[in-house]
C-alpha cells in the first residue's frame, strides 16, 4: 500500500509566477490536510479536504491560496503570484473515514518551495 | 483553543543515556496526543500516539509516553538514546470532538554525542 504522494518534491518558482502542489492520499483515505513549515519553524495547518468540499480552510491565507480535492484525482494546493515569504516545505497528511483511526495523520514527503 | 509547548528547543545527549523530551498540552476537549519525528529534509513520522485509552503509550524505536491530565503533559522518553535518534521532534496536539487538524509544538532538536 502506498504512502502518501506528493510531487514535485522540489519547485522553484520566480516571484508572480504560480505554483501548483499535488498530493495523493493513501489508498481508502477521504480526508486530506494540508500544512506548511517555514524554516525552523513546527508545521502550521492551512486546510482541510474530503472529497469536493472544504472543511476547515482556517489556516489559509486570505489572499493568493486556494486548496481543491476533486471526486477524481489528487489534491491541489495552488499558489499564485508567489512572493519570497511562500518559500517553504509544504506537507499534506490523509487520514481515513471516521471509526477506522480516523485520528491518525499520515504525512507524505512534502514539497519544498523555493521562491526566488 | 488547542496548543502545545515544547519546553526545550534543544536538547543534548550521550549515546546510551536516557532521552527527555517535555511538552504540555492545552485543549479545551479530552485531546489526542502525538509525537512525530522528522529527519533532515525528511517527511514526518508518527512515533506514538494517545487517545484516551492506556496513559502509557508506547511507540516504536523504543519510545514511550505518558499522558498527566494532572500536569497537562505528554513527554517523551527512551531509556537508551541512539545515533540514530538524532532528529527534530514535534508534540502534537488535536481535538477529538470533530476538529481534525492537528496543532504542532515548535519541535526539540535532539542531538546525540558520541
Amino acid at each position: 500500500n502506498a504512502g502518501v504522494m506528493q510531487n514535485p518534491r522540489h519547485l522553484v518558482r520566480r516571484r508572480g509566477q504560480e505554483a501548483r502542489l499535488r498530493c495523493s492520499p493513501m489508498k481508502g483515505h477521504s480526508h486530506v490536510y494540508w500544512y506548511r513549515q517555514l524554516p525552523e519553524e513546527g508545521l502550521k495547518f492551512m486546510v482541510y479536504l474530503q472529497k469536493e468540499n472544504i472543511i476547515d480552510e482556517s489556516g489559509m491565507p486570505k489572499e493568493r491560496f486556494s486548496a481543491e480535492f476533486p471526486k477524481e484525482g489528487p489534491s491541489i494546493l495552488r499558489i499564485q503570484q508567489v512572493v519570497r515569504g511562500d518559500s517553504a516545505a509544504y506537507f499534506c497528511a490523509s487520514s481515513p473515514p471516521e471509526g477506522a483511526g480516523a485520528y491518525e495523520q499520515y504525512f507524505g514527503p512534502g514539497t519544498r518551495l523555493t521562491v526566488t | 483553543a488547542q496548543s502545545v509547548t515544547q519546553l526545550d528547543s534543544h536538547v543534548s545527549v550521550s549515546e546510551g543515556t536516557p532521552v527527555l523530551l517535555r511538552c504540555n498540552y492545552s485543549s479545551s476537549y479530552s485531546p489526542s496526543l502525538f509525537w512525530y519525528v522528522q529527519h533532515p529534509n525528511k517527511g514526518l513520522q508518527l512515533l506514538l500516539k494517545y487517545t484516551s485509552a492506556a496513559t502509557l503509550v508506547k511507540g516504536i524505536n523504543g519510545f514511550e509516553a505518558e499522558f498527566k491530565k494532572s500536569e497537562t503533559s505528554f513527554h517523551l522518553t527512551k531509556p537508551s538514546a541512539h545515533m540514530s535518534d538524532a532528529a527534530e521532534y514535534f508534540c502534537v496536539v488535536s481535538d477529538r470532538f470533530g476538529n481534525e487538524k492537528l496543532t504542532f509544538g515548535t519541535g526539540t532538536r535532539l542531538t546525540i554525542i558520541p
